[in-house]
């Protein structure tokens, strides 16, 4: 699976966008990038996914790069809840079987 | 009606003792896994089931021993406990479907004292 590299931790404003880059620079053409997030003593939640195109849903949007070495997601309206670590994984089409976690990204969302 | 779900949320025992970990699923997922997550937060795969057939297990002591009854079910049985156990467990089930993603479980937070 490919490895991403994302920052340690990030800071938004209550209210404003958030947008939290990922590098995956060894992403092959069958990966698709994941993004899942973690609350505080809760289990990962899974955010949004894609392959190719930008994806959005009801909580947040996905815009991959055209070379897809790169993306980020995108919370629109950050609130105090979004408040997590958030991962961004790179794997392989074929199932769930092998989702490797890294060290995510911690967001602070602020007052 | 909680998707995931695992008991106990937490659990305290002494090395040497063994224990068990209950996780159940009500949507109807094929597979089901194990996470473990260390004192460092990194969350890595146990084991993977799928139709209570085994098809992931990384390389984790032979004193872990998963269990799957059936498809809904795939519980967690620990072996002479020792320190280094300690950890939140995470059970997750997910569709047989491609791409589909992993719905987690809260967590099992295990101290080994």
């Amino acid at each position: 699976d490919a490895k991403t590299t994302q920052p340690t931790s990030m800071d938004c404003a209550e209210g404003r966008a958030a947008n939290l880059p990922c590098n995956h620079s060894t992403i092959s053409g069958n990966e698709y990038v994941y993004w899942y997030r973690q609350i505080h003593s809760q289990g990962p939640q899974y955010i949004i996914h894609g392959l190719k195109n930008n994806e959005t849903n009801e909580m947040a949007s996905l815009i991959i790069t055209e070379d897809r070495k790169s993306s980020t997601l995108i919370l629109p309206h950050a609130t105090l809840r979004d408040t997590a670590v958030y991962y961004c994984i790179a794997f392989s089409q074929g199932g769930s079987e092998k989702l490797v976690f890294g060290k995510g990204t911690k967001l602070t969302v602020n007052p | 009606d909680t998707a995931v779900s695992q008991t106990p949320k937490y659990l305290v025992t002494q090395m040497g003792n063994d224990k068990s970990i209950k996780c159940e699923q009500n949507l109807g997922h094929d597979t089901m896994y194990w996470y473990k997550q260390d004192s460092k937060k990194f969350l890595k795969i146990m084991f993977s089931y799928n139709n209570k057939e085994l098809i992931i297990n990384e390389t984790v002591p032979n004193r872990f021993s998963p269990k799957s009854p059936d498809k809904a079910h795939l519980n967690l049985h620990i072996n002479s406990l020792e320190l280094g156990d300690s950890a939140v467990y995470f059970c997750a089930s997910s569709p047989r479907s491609a791409n589909s993603p992993l719905h987690f479980g809260n967590g099992t937070r295990l101290t080994v004292t």
